[in-house]
């Protein structure tokens, strides 16, 4: 257990919806990071948040959007969703803005 | 560029000792990372080097940095059942924040 959390597990939804991705970092871990993990793209980044603000970003959508929360919480938020956007989507948290990075357990979303 | 390469798949007997190769292409890497993931799991961080050693020793991992030829790989001493798995090398790159680049990921499959 890395002590990064993600919920839900698991999601279904429809094209064209949105859904929201939770993750909760380790305890005293500043940046949380995400990525999806798709079987034609592989690991990619999408964003990261250190202490509240935006730090790095990466292959993200202009449809996906995300932010960290004073408790240091962060939601991925994914809107107006395709087929494409089925993927394992991880969160991933460090102490600090460059640092060894402990991964969740991931949402698997299915958009049908 | 960014890019980080991987071969698909190792297959080994239990007992033997495993290897598995990375190769990456941009030489401002900070860390190189290997993690571990399990069906149906998150990613499990298994080791890292920092760019300016050359080999790191880690109970039954032994990572080696080849970094004239931007090498990156994993030994694994006696090799066991429950190491099959889906090995991913990452690295992170200076001043980028904290995004990882990773390989395909390496499918390890250890044979009884």
């Amino acid at each position: 257990d890395s002590g990064v959390t993600q919920t839900p597990k698991h999601l279904i939804t429809a094209t064209g919806q949105r859904v929201t991705l939770r993750c909760s970092p380790r305890s005293g871990d500043l940046s949380v990071y995400w990525y999806q993990q798709s079987l034609d793209q592989g690991l990619q980044f999408l964003i990261q948040y250190y202490n509240g603000e935006e730090r790095a970003k990466g292959n993200i959508l202009e449809r996906f959007s995300a932010q960290q929360f004073p408790d240091l919480h962060s939601e991925l938020n994914l809107s107006s969703l395709e087929l494409g956007d089925s993927a394992l989507y991880f969160c991933a948290s460090s102490p600090s803005r460059q640092e060894t990075q402990y991964f969740g357990p991931g949402t698997r979303l299915l958009v049908l | 560029g960014e890019d980080v390469e991987q071969s698909l798949f190792l297959s080994v007997r239990e007992g033997d000792s495993s290897v598995i190769n990375c190769t990456y292409t941009d030489s401002s890497s900070t860390y190189l990372y290997w993690y571990k993931q399990e069906p149906g799991a998150g990613l499990q961080l298994l080791t890292y080097i920092f760019s300016n050693m050359d080999m790191k020793q880690d109970q039954r991992l032994t990572v080696l940095l080849n970094k004239k030829d931007k090498h990156l790989s994993l030994r694994i001493a006696d090799t066991q059942t429950g190491d099959s798995a889906i090995y991913f090398c990452a690295e992170s790159i200076r001043n980028q924040g904290g995004k990882l680049i990773f390989g395909q990921g390496t499918e390890l499959s250890v044979k009884p």
